[in-house]
């Protein structure tokens, strides 16, 4: 299967500060990426569709200003949670599609746990 | 709309008998992907097996089978020989091919947990 890299896997962060996460496709380039929000025991919440050269797209109810979103490559999508909040802690996992093949699998980064002090 | 439904929310079974998890699904697409993930506890999401609406044959992928029938709507993952291994939270997702809204994204469900016992 296909690689994709999620950095950092952990960040602590005082509240007011902005955290950036990194999501690389490694062995495949992928002009859509994925980022998700995991509460613990639940499912996974799409918070927005990552589009390579254009803007992402939200999910209702996510604020586009609170999480910033950077498609700058074919290979590399990037999440900027701006002045996080306690309320902000949670685990944050990419994927990337793979067009590769006809199926449009969505692999997954390893997520990343952040919590905000 | 599109709906994933994952009515276990958790499972046991013996090391190296075989395991069922239920999934079904809805929509009104006429075509679509169906799409299996492990999750253990350190949290990364794992592929397992992918079917296609239109595939005649069920998919399988080593000691993973899905149980594809479309009249019924539903794609239950089987598991067979299970190893301690396995532990961990399964979903099921599904990916619309076609649909204004489309832009490849998955709709999960809410997940399995799967605990084998030795």
């Amino acid at each position: 299967g296909a690689v994709v890299s999620q950095h950092p896997s952990w960040v602590i962060c005082k509240s007011g500060t902005s955290v950036k996460i990194e999501c690389r496709s490694l062995d495949f380039q992928a002009t859509t990426m994925f980022w998700y929000r995991q509460f613990p025991k639940q499912s996974l919440m799409l918070m927005a569709t990552s589009n390579e050269g254009s803007k992402a797209t939200y999910e209702q109810g996510v604020e586009k200003d609170k999480f910033l979103i950077n498609h700058a490559s074919l290979t590399l999508s990037t999440l900027t949670v701006t002045s996080a909040h306690p309320e902000d802690s949670s685990f944050y996992i990419c994927s990337a599609r793979d067009a590769r093949g006809g199926e449009n699998i969505q692999y997954f980064g390893a997520g990343t746990r952040l919590s905000v002090l | 709309a599109q709906k994933i439904t994952q009515t276990q929310p958790g499972m046991f079974v013996q090391e190296k008998e075989a395991v069922t998890l239920d999934c079904t699904y809805d929509t009104s697409d006429p075509s679509y992907g169906l799409f299996w993930y492990k999750q253990p506890s350190s949290g990364e999401m794992i592929f397992l097996i992918y079917q296609g609406s239109y595939d005649q044959q069920n998919a399988t992928e080593g000691r993973y089978s899905l149980n594809f029938q479309k009249a019924r709507k539903s794609a239950n993952l089987v598991i067979s020989a299970s190893q301690l291994g396995d532990s961990a939270m399964y979903f099921c997702a599904m990916r619309g091919v076609h649909g204004s809204s489309n832009t490849g994204k998955l709709i999960f469900g809410q997940g399995t947990t799967l605990q084998v016992k030795p």
